[in-house]
């Protein structure tokens, strides 16, 4: 079945390390978003990319990284300089991320990562 | 900047009864506008795709409308039944630079209840 899968499903992390979240698509999807969600908070950017081996930082990109080197691959690494890394990790796709018709957003089912 | 408020941030409502969740957005100048459905711990599930040069959109029991000028969303649910409890979320396309990129509204939990 054509999806998003994101693992591992939950990770847990002592602080002071790098801990990297998995996201695979075969959707044949260009764009990839990595958004971070908190509780009380709506979804905010991490990073995003519209094609492979291009990437740009979204709206708290600070203390992430990331990589595209394949078109289905977008993985999330969230280092020791993340201040309060502790959330629910999404990755989501688009077919396109500069057209508004072939925009529409999918989701993978998530990753929690606790530090602690 | 974009703003995005979801009001009210919790309902309760017996099962069969038709609803209405809102959704507001301060900069009028979006191009698309999407509903999502979140289940506890799990994705976001979309559910309809406003585009800016459309009023309102369809599927099921679901009617979503937009009103750019006004800043408003609505999303309609008809018949409600206890499989729609979950947290629903509106979201806002902006297109910059760099690309597609939406503001979420912190949404909706909704609970159905027999």
């Amino acid at each position: 079945d054509g999806g998003i899968t994101q693992s591992p499903k939950y990770l847990f992390r002592k602080e002071g390390q790098n801990v990297t979240l998995s996201c695979e698509q075969n959707l044949n999807h260009d764009a990839m978003y990595w958004y971070r969600q908190d509780p009380g908070q709506g979804l905010r950017l991490i990073y995003y990319s519209q094609i492979v081996n291009d990437f740009q930082k979204g709206d708290i990109a600070e203390g992430y990284s990331v990589s595209r080197e394949k078109k289905e691959s977008f993985p999330l690494t969230v280092t020791s300089a993340q201040k309060n890394p502790t959330a629910f990790y999404l990755c989501a796709s688009s077919l396109s991320s500069s057209s508004a018709v072939l925009g529409e957003l999918f989701f993978g089912e998530g990753s929690r990562l606790t530090v602690l | 900047k974009q703003e995005v408020t979801q009001i009210p941030a919790a309902l309760s409502v017996p099962e069969g009864e038709n609803l209405v969740l809102n959704c507001s957005f301060t900069d009028s100048a979006i191009y698309n506008l999407q509903w999502f459905r979140q289940d506890p711990g799990k994705g976001l599930t979309s559910l309809l795709l406003i585009q800016s040069s459309q009023r309102e959109q369809t599927s099921g029991r679901l009617n979503a409308s937009l009103d750019k000028s006004s800043g408003r969303s609505t999303l309609y649910i008809a018949a409600s039944q206890p499989g729609d409890s979950a947290t629903y979320l509106c979201a806002v396309w902006r297109l910059t630079g760099g690309g597609n990129k939406l503001t979420f509204g912190t949404g909706t939990q909704l609970k159905v209840e027999l």
